[in-house]
Parts: C-alpha cells; structure tokens; sequence
C-alpha cells in the first residue's frame, strides 16, 4: 500500500519568513495530492491540493509542488503569519483513499 | 451550504459498551469516508462508502467495527464492545464523487473510552 513520510515534524518560523514542509510517497499510481491544517481541536481543513498531472499551484501566500519522478511534494507558505499555526498534513491518494503523513507543527514566532 | 457533520461531538462509553458514530455529508456528496486520529497523530483511513455499498474497508479492524451509508439517513460507524485503546477522535470526510477527489471533514466525534 500507499506510505507517505512528511518532514520536518515540528518547525518553527519567524513571523513574515517563509516555511517549507516536505513529503515523499511510495505509490507510484497515486496522482492527488492534497494538504490539510488541522488547529488544535478542529477538524482538518483543505488548504491546497495538486493533481499528478500538474507541478505546481499557488493560492495566494500557499504553493504547492510536485515531483511524480522523485516522488516527493511540498508546501510552500511565504509571510507566514501567526495564524498560520498549526499542524500540517499531507496526503496521497488514488482510487479515493487518502493516506496521510505523520504531521508537522507550525510555530510562527511573532 | 452547510459543512459535513457528526454527531455526537463528544462520547463516554465504558468498557464493553457500543458507540453509533453519525455523519451527513455535504449536500450533493455522495462519498463517505472515516478516519481514526489517535493523540499527536495522523490520520489513519478506516472505510470509505457510498449510498448502500462499502467500497474500501481495508483500514477497518477485523472485529468489533462496521459503518454503514444507508440509501436515506446518516453514515454511522459501530463499534460494539468497546476498548481503551478505541478512545481516539473519529473524522468523516465526503466528497461528490465524479472525478472530484476533494475531501472535507466535518469536526469529528471524540471518543473516551473509561
């Protein structure tokens, strides 16, 4: 099955610089990518998503990038602010069954 | 355009005793899927349904859980016979379907286990 490693798993960032979270999967069918904030008590929220057919995509401050032959992507957020703290998910899939990585706790220092 | 929801919210159940985790989905989603999210962890996928028919339920144990999406009503997974180790916040998702991969959560049920 689908394995997915997500890095780093903490990650603490100075308000107004960019962080960068990275994920590899093993799948090589899987073709949907996407990203989740969960804040602590809530329900996780699709923040990005990118299919296999594309290599990036931007929504304002978040981007997203994809590498199908090293099979890794990453979020980009740039002028984080503090409300951009949180845990961040990525998640492969294919055949509708997302499979999630580990986790990374954002800290925006203000 | 109201969000996906579960209920209950929160659950006690003691040792032995079952749990009826409910979730609606999104209007015009007809995909379900259920993820268990134990403390400082991730997300496992558990089952995902449509109207009537189970269609992936490899993330489910073998014993004690089964989740049903029937043709009128609320998605529900069962788990009878209640453990410790069960307690965990229970997360459905929905998504149209169609091509459409997109999930989105509703705000989960959080199981305790006593």
């Amino acid at each position: 099955g689908e394995n997915v490693e997500q890095h780093p798993s903490t990650l603490s960032v100075q308000e107004g610089d960019s962080a960068v979270i990275k994920c590899t999967y093993s799948d090589s069918a899987s073709n949907y990518f996407p990203w989740y904030k969960q804040e602590l008590g809530k329900r996780p929220q699709l923040i990005i998503d990118i299919r296999s057919n594309v290599g990036e995509k931007k929504d304002q401050r978040i981007a997203v990038t994809l590498n199908k032959t090293a099979k890794h992507f990453s979020l980009h957020i740039t002028e984080t602010q503090p409300e951009d703290s949180a845990v961040y998910f990525c998640a492969a899939s294919r055949a509708e069954k997302l499979t999630f990585g580990t986790g990374t706790r954002l800290t925006i220092i203000p | 355009n109201a969000g996906v929801m579960q209920n209950p919210r929160h659950l006690v159940r003691r040792r032995g005793q079952e749990a009826r985790l409910r979730c609606s989905p999104m209007k015009g989603h007809s995909h379900v899927y259920w993820y268990r999210q134990l403390p400082e962890e991730g997300l496992k996928f558990m089952v995902y349904l449509q109207k009537e028919n189970i269609i992936d339920e490899s993330g489910m144990p073998k014993e004690r859980f089964s989740a049903e999406f029937p043709k009128e009503g609320p998605s529900i997974l069962r788990i009878q016979q209640v453990v410790r180790g069960d307690s965990a916040a229970y997360f459905c998702a929905s998504s149209p379907g169609q091509g459409s991969y997109e999930q989105y959560f509703g705000p989960g049920t959080r199981l305790t286990v006593t």
